[in-house]
């Protein structure tokens, strides 16, 4: 089946620090692969996607995801971490053909001072 | 730009009644996806419309049903609400069938449905 997993529910990362969040997914082809972030009673906003091409990808607030063929993975990542990135992260995928977007069950990320 | 609109922020009801929730995409996405976010449940499909027909449907019962209207607007009707059906109901759109199927969903902010 097609599917998108996060095996983290819960990161805890100390603010400056370097950030990063798993997601592997189960297609049977390249998906379209997206990452969304949701602060408390919002809704979701994209940070980047993936459709094809170059594997890194560079989105907003300074994120960036690599997808890796090898290890169906599209991890998400940011080299410093600031307080205001405390919030939810969600991994998503499409196979195409107006097929729906699965998406993972969600990191909550926690920043420390 | 504006975004995805959603209608009410919040809404409170009782068990038994009904839940009409509105949806009003970003100008020119035609398809529009209700999702159902319940507390450590994670993002669960509902439903999808595009060109005011319903596209695709996730496992959820038939109290849940919805339309979308000549605008593209759309709305999310619960019946027979049960407490379980508290949750934070989100609307996305995308451009649409046809206009790029590897197009992000934009969300709006979600209403938040309390069952009492």
């Amino acid at each position: 089946a097609q599917s998108v997993t996060q095996p983290d529910i819960h990161i805890t990362v100390s603010e400056g620090a370097s950030l990063e969040l798993r997601c592997n997914y189960s297609y049977g082809a390249t998906p379209y692969l997206f990452w969304y972030v949701q602060s408390p009673g919002q809704g979701l906003q994209l940070l980047l996607k993936y459709f094809s091409g170059d594997t890194l990808v560079q989105g907003i607030k300074g994120f960036e995801a690599e997808f890796k063929r090898s290890q169906s993975s599209f991890n998400l990542r940011k080299p410093s971490v600031h307080w205001s990135d405390a919030a939810e992260y969600f991994c998503a995928g499409n196979s195409g053909g107006y097929q729906k977007v699965t998406f993972g069950t969600g990191t909550k990320l926690q920043v420390i001072p | 730009e504006a975004g995805v609109t959603q209608s009410p922020t919040h809404l409170i009801k009782t068990r038994g009644q009904q839940a009409t929730l509105r949806c009003s995409p970003i100008s020119g996405h035609t398809s529009v996806y209700w999702y159902q976010q319940a507390l450590g449940l994670g993002l669960q499909f509902l439903l999808w419309y595009d060109e005011g027909e319903e596209r695709n449907r996730g496992n959820f019962p038939p109290r849940f049903s919805g339309r979308q209207f000549p605008n593209y607007s759309s709305e999310l009707n619960v019946n027979a609400l049960e407490l379980e059906d508290s949750a934070l109901y989100l609307c996305a759109s995308s451009p649409g069938v046809g206009r790029g199927d590897n197009q992000p969903q934009h969300f709006g902010d979600g209403t938040r449905l309390s069952i009492l």
